[in-house]
């Protein structure tokens, strides 16, 4: 079974500032783990993944996120938060095998940038 | 690429009415997938298609919702006898079958409100 708890539903930031989204997941194999950003009334669209490889992923709008195994975590940072951020964060997790596919999603965190 | 496209985005029913979604995903994807979003909450997995084969259905999706993916193009999602509770967000989204590392291409959502 997976599951996945994002700490906390809101986070306001400065602009300027430092994003910190916090991501812990649960999963029985070793898991994928994705973050999707979805603004107001459009679809979820996808920010950075960590499948194998490299800990440290690397996504779009200069977001990262590191997988850290020991700590099941996969925090989403940014070094200075900008307006467009404004949005909501959803991580999530999977782990591919024949017939599966199914993601497995965090409640989401809003983030709101303050000017 | 024109991108997962739903229909209808906004549909307003009384209780005990039956709607339909439709879901077209992008073109060159044999993954299919049903999500339902509530306020607050992240996407919920309800069902799974590979072409045209529905591989998996979750607890979530009782008897009275059905969906089907006929030709392994688009997909239809039926909810009959509607309540109040499936007042919701439904989201559909795509994958390819060449990138198995379960990244989903989400519509822009199809929101239900049953009075």
């Amino acid at each position: 079974a997976q599951s996945v708890t994002q700490l906390g539903s809101h986070v306001s930031v400065s602009e300027g500032a430092l994003v910190l989204l916090r991501c812990n997941y649960s999963s029985s194999v070793p898991p994928y783990l994705f973050w999707y950003v979805q603004y107001p009334n459009q679809g979820l669209q996808l920010l950075l993944k960590y499948t194998t490889g490299a800990t440290l992923v690397k996504g779009i709008n200069g977001f990262e996120a590191e997988f850290k195994k020991s700590e099941t975590s996969f925090h989403l940072t940014k070094p200075s938060a900008h307006m467009s951020d404004a949005a909501e964060y959803f991580c999530a997790v999977t782990r591919e095998n024949t017939n599966a596919g199914k993601s497995t999603f965090g409640d989401g965190t809003t983030l709101t940038v303050k000017p | 690429d024109t991108g997962v496209s739903q229909n209808p985005r906004h549909k307003i029913t009384k209780r005990g009415q039956n709607v339909t979604f439709r879901c077209d995903p992008i073109s060159e994807h044999n993954r299919l997938y049903w999500y339902r979003q509530t306020l607050g909450q992240g996407p919920e997995f309800l069902t799974y298609f590979q072409n045209e084969a529905q591989l998996e259905k979750s607890r979530l999706l009782s008897d009275r919702f059905s969906a089907e993916r006929p030709k392994g193009s688009f997909s239809t999602l039926e909810i009959q006898r509607t309540e109040q509770g499936d007042s919701a967000m439904y989201l559909c989204a795509s994958s390819p079958r060449t990138a198995n590392t379960g990244e989903l291409f989400f519509g822009e959502g199809s929101r239900l409100t049953v009075l």
